[in-house]
């Protein structure tokens, strides 16, 4: 079935440094990518997306890049907080009127002061 | 995320009780859903709904039962046929199936 992989499981970097998170889906039809960001005992926050006639989209310190021919997508953090430290959740989906919401399994951010 | 309301946000369950976890949303959102979170685990899908009066199960739907008798709320009972009902529950609504997902606040729950 269809699936989204996500990597890495756990990143940790300095504070100021960047981070990258990457996802690959497996259905080509899928055509909507969001982000969103888990703190430790809350529920996920949407904090980004991409639609696949769009090859990168950028809000203030974090952007997605997509590549729809290899299938991935990746969120870009830039001069990363203590703050951005959270659990980070890419999803895949088609607007299809079909339930086709994929999420990737976590990445754990650790921002380190 | 503001109009999506969970209650209670902690419960607790005895072995062999049923319980229920209250979802409304006044989004007016036709699209809701139900998923689970083990500790330190992604969102796994238990049932959603299209439109009032039409549910399907999700990939975790045994021992969980839904009704969507109204629009505007979405009720998830636990049955005692779920051996391992103790972890985060999150409800979510979207306007239309595959649109943008949006999540409630949760709910805990644990069994003792």
């Amino acid at each position: 079935g269809e699936n989204v992989e996500q990597h890495p499981s756990t990143l940790s970097v300095q504070e100021g440094d960047s981070a990258v998170i990457k996802c690959t889906y497996s259905d080509s039809a899928s055509n909507y990518f969001p982000w969103y960001k888990q703190e430790l005992g809350k529920r996920p926050q949407l904090i980004i997306d991409i639609r696949s006639n769009v090859g990168e989209k950028k809000d203030q310190r974090i952007a997605v890049t997509l590549n729809k021919t290899a299938k991935h997508f990746s969120l870009h953090i830039t001069e990363t907080q203590p703050e951005d430290s959270a659990v980070y959740f890419c999803a895949a989906s088609m607007t299809s009127g079909t339930y086709k919401y994929i999420f990737g399994t976590g990445t754990r951010l650790k921002v380190l002061a | 995320d503001g109009g999506i309301t969970q209650s209670p946000k902690y419960l607790f369950r005895k072995e062999g009780q049923n319980v229920t976890l209250s979802c409304e949303q006044n989004l007016n959102h036709d699209a809701m859903y139900w998923y689970r979170q083990d500790p330190g685990q992604g969102l796994r899908l238990i049932y959603y709904s299209q439109i009032v009066n039409d549910f399907q199960k999700g990939d975790i739907a045994e021992g969980y039962s839904v009704s969507r008798e109204k629009k505007e709320s979405f009720p998830l009972t636990v049955t005692s046929a779920q051996k391992n009902p103790t972890a985060f529950y999150l409800c979510a609504s979207s306007i239309v199936i595959g649109t943008t997902i949006y999540f409630g606040e949760g709910s805990w729950l644990t069994v003792v």
